[in-house]
């Protein structure tokens, strides 16, 4: 069974400092699709980023980055010139026929 | 211009009612879901219907039963309320599987007393 695992339940950011998100997977599958979505207080679920398997490629979606290691099964957040706005949940998702999440990391931006 | 809505997005009830949450989409997707985010925040996919049939169920208590009267439309309907079934309950479309984005709803929390 596909699993994704977030080993970071809470991390912390300066405000336009860089922080990066863990997450990596378990599967035996070749193609799937990764996600990061984002969960702010207002509890709506937003799409971040997300990436093809059989991409070599990284994503980018202008401040957000990922860091996909296909053969290590990592896929993590890099988010760059952190504002206040980016504080939220954090989830790391994977994907063939069904979303399955990781269990969240909470981000905290400090001024 | 709601893409993916909820009713009701708050809903306190007592253990052993019945209940039901409704969703609409509006963007002419054939995939919808309902996903449960327990307390620790942790979410899980329930159900999965594309264009009217019913392609994921998860390993879910048969109280709960989900029901799409067309594309547009995913609701939820929960038999003999229990203390656990408190959560939020996640309405999601998309135009299909796999690599498409899937859009939530603003979600319904549920709690039972």
């Amino acid at each position: 069974a596909q699993t994704v695992t977030q080993s970071q339940p809470e991390m912390s950011v300066q405000e336009a400092e860089t922080v990066t998100l863990s997450c990596t997977y378990d599967t035996s599958e070749s193609d799937y699709y990764l996600f990061w979505y984002k969960q702010p207080p207002s509890r709506q679920m937003i799409l971040v980023i997300r990436q093809e398997a059989y991409k070599q490629q990284n994503a980018t979606e202008n401040r957000f980055s990922v860091n996909f290691q296909k053969a290590a099964k990592s896929f993590s957040l890099k988010i760059s010139d952190s504002q206040l706005g980016d504080a939220a949940m954090y989830f790391c998702a994977y994907n063939t026929d069904k979303l399955i999440f990781g269990t969240g990391t909470r981000l905290q931006v400090f001024p | 211009d709601t893409a993916v809505s909820q009713t009701p997005k708050y809903l306190v009830t007592q253990m052993g009612n019945d209940k039901s949450i409704k969703c609409e989409q509006n963007l002419g997707h054939d995939t919808m879901y309902w996903y449960k985010q327990d307390s620790k925040k942790f979410l899980k996919i329930m159900f999965s219907y594309n264009n009217k049939e019913l392609i994921i169920n998860e390993t879910v208590p048969n109280r709960f039963s989900p029901k799409s009267p067309d594309k547009a439309h995913l609701n939820l309907h929960i038999n003999s309320l229990e203390l656990g079934d408190s959560a939020v309950y996640f309405c999601a479309s998309s135009l299909g599987q796999g690599y498409y984005e899937q859009y939530f709803g603003p979600g319904t929390r549920l709690t039972v007393t």
